[in-house]
């Protein structure tokens, strides 16, 4: 039962690299999401796909972008790093619909920008 | 947009003791979900409780029920029988039911539950 897989688990990154976070679930959910958290705060909105073939910004995109390759698959782009992108970033994704919207979660990608 | 408040910072309980943590949420919607989710060391986001707003039942899972009061926007949550296990940070979020909630969560910034041996 993998349900939703990020990659990489952790990262280290210098201020303006690159890099992108990978997100994939088995559950054949339509919407995805990606959501950063920082110390002291809940988890933030960056950008979420309702359905493959869309995509829309959260509370906080800027900085980032995103790419929903195919259904399974929501990738979070990084295009130059900076301190402030410190964070721990989750992936989920769920099945939109009055009896199901419930958010699945990945693991977390713990992400240090010096 | 919508907002999600948790009041407490840190909450602490005996083992086997009942606790409630505290939720409050604004939306002009009248049509939403909310849920409970915990968060132990590990760091994974397990989903705790959901309920509807369309629906009056409280809902319940085994030993956590919650006490929604739509009109007061209010939403908490109460372990019964704390075990160890329980410590964790809890979050309290909202969705919107327009869409069938595709849009994203929105939380709280969590409370720090404490379980006293």
């Amino acid at each position: 039962n993998a349900g939703v897989t990020q990659t990489p688990k952790f990262q280290v990154l210098k201020t303006g690299q690159s890099m992108t976070l990978q997100c994939a679930q088995d559950m054949n959910h339509n919407s995805m999401y990606w959501y950063r958290q920082d110390p002291g705060m809940g988890l933030r909105l960056i950008y979420y796909s309702a359905s493959e073939g869309t995509t829309d910004k959260g509370e906080v995109p800027n900085g980032y972008n995103v790419s929903r390759l195919n259904k399974r698959e929501f990738s979070l782009r990084l295009e130059s790093a900076a301190p402030s992108q410190t964070s721990v970033y989750f992936c989920a994704s769920s099945e939109p619909g009055r009896s199901k919207n419930i958010q699945y979660f990945g693991a977390g990608t713990r992400l240090s920008v010096l | 947009a919508q907002t999600v408040t948790q009041s407490q910072p840190e909450m602490s309980v005996q083992e086997a003791e009942t606790v409630t943590l505290s939720c409050t949420y604004d939306t002009s919607e009248s049509d939403y979900y909310l849920f409970w989710y915990k968060q132990p060391p590990s760091r994974q986001m397990i989903l705790v409780i959901r309920q509807e707003a369309y629906k009056q039942q409280n809902a319940t899972e085994n030993r956590f029920s919650v006490n929604f009061q739509k009109a007061a926007k209010s939403f908490s949550l109460k372990i019964s029988d704390s075990q160890l296990g329980d410590a964790a940070m809890y979050f309290c979020a909202y969705s919107q039911g327009r869409g069938g909630g595709a849009d994203g969560l929105t939380f709280g910034k969590g409370t720090h539950l404490i379980i006293q041996p």
